[in-house]
């Protein structure tokens, strides 16, 4: 089966600008996760979807981070406006299992964000 | 409560020996404990994982061992390769709502 798809693979961008990433999950897997990776530490879960629901979005920094789920499928995650201290790997997960943390996660390559 | 900790942060090892990464955690709501194995440029691939009510889980040359009454958990990798060489994370997560936590990851380099 495909893995997780994911991009782009890098991006630089300016502080204060916006950003997107993009992730395509295993077909059939219900539930997905974007998380950030800053160089040295392990991923950080940032939001959980259960189908196109937020089942998690307790460490998504709403005052600039927003993502969607639509028709429970593709999965976009959004900064506006982006800090330096967003500069990260952004992965994306999936699994099939909806809601239920003892299932395997498939990761994406993620998306090295620089923020300058 | 949420943490895990993991040791160390890098690892050196000959081809041949014996590669140990150390995890501990403090919640005791957490029944699940994957490895993850991260090459560069890649996300990260589940490798094994346990359930606290054993305290040893083996595949091939890798081994999770499993101390529930001290909260920690180890990995070992026997007879460590150069391809072995990568990024390992320990991780956490739970019934209940957990979210999975994983710990700050270990650099292994297995000289040849």
């Amino acid at each position: 089966e495909a893995g997780v798809a994911q991009s782009p693979r890098y991006k630089i961008i300016e502080k204060r600008q916006s950003v997107a990433f993009w992730c395509n999950p295993i077909s059939g897997h219900a539930t997905l996760y974007w998380y950030q990776q800053i160089l040295g530490q392990g991923p950080k879960l940032l939001i959980q979807f259960q189908n196109n629901g937020v089942v998690d979005d307790s460490q998504l920094p709403k005052d600039r981070f927003s993502a969607e789920r639509l028709k429970g499928v593709d999965s976009t995650l959004k900064i506006q406006p982006a800090k330096l201290e967003d500069s990260a790997v952004y992965l994306c997960a999936s699994s099939r299992a909806g809601g239920r943390p003892l299932v395997e996660q498939f990761f994406g390559p993620g998306t090295r964000l620089t923020v300058l | 409560q949420q943490q895990v900790k993991q040791s160390p942060q890098s690892l050196i090892v000959q081809k041949g020996g014996i590669s140990i990464i150390n995890c501990a955690y403090e919640n005791t709501a957490f029944d699940y404990f994957p490895w993850y194995q991260q090459f560069p440029g890649k996300g990260p691939a589940l490798l094994i994982a346990i359930r606290p009510d054993v305290s040893e889980k083996k595949e091939g040359r890798f081994t999770i061992s499993f101390n529930k009454s001290a909260k920690q958990f180890s990995l070992h990798i026997m007879d460590s390769q150069p391809g072995d060489s990568a990024t390992y994370f320990c991780a956490a997560s739970g019934a209940g709502g957990f979210k999975t936590i994983f710990g700050a990851g270990t650099r292994l380099f297995v000289k040849a």
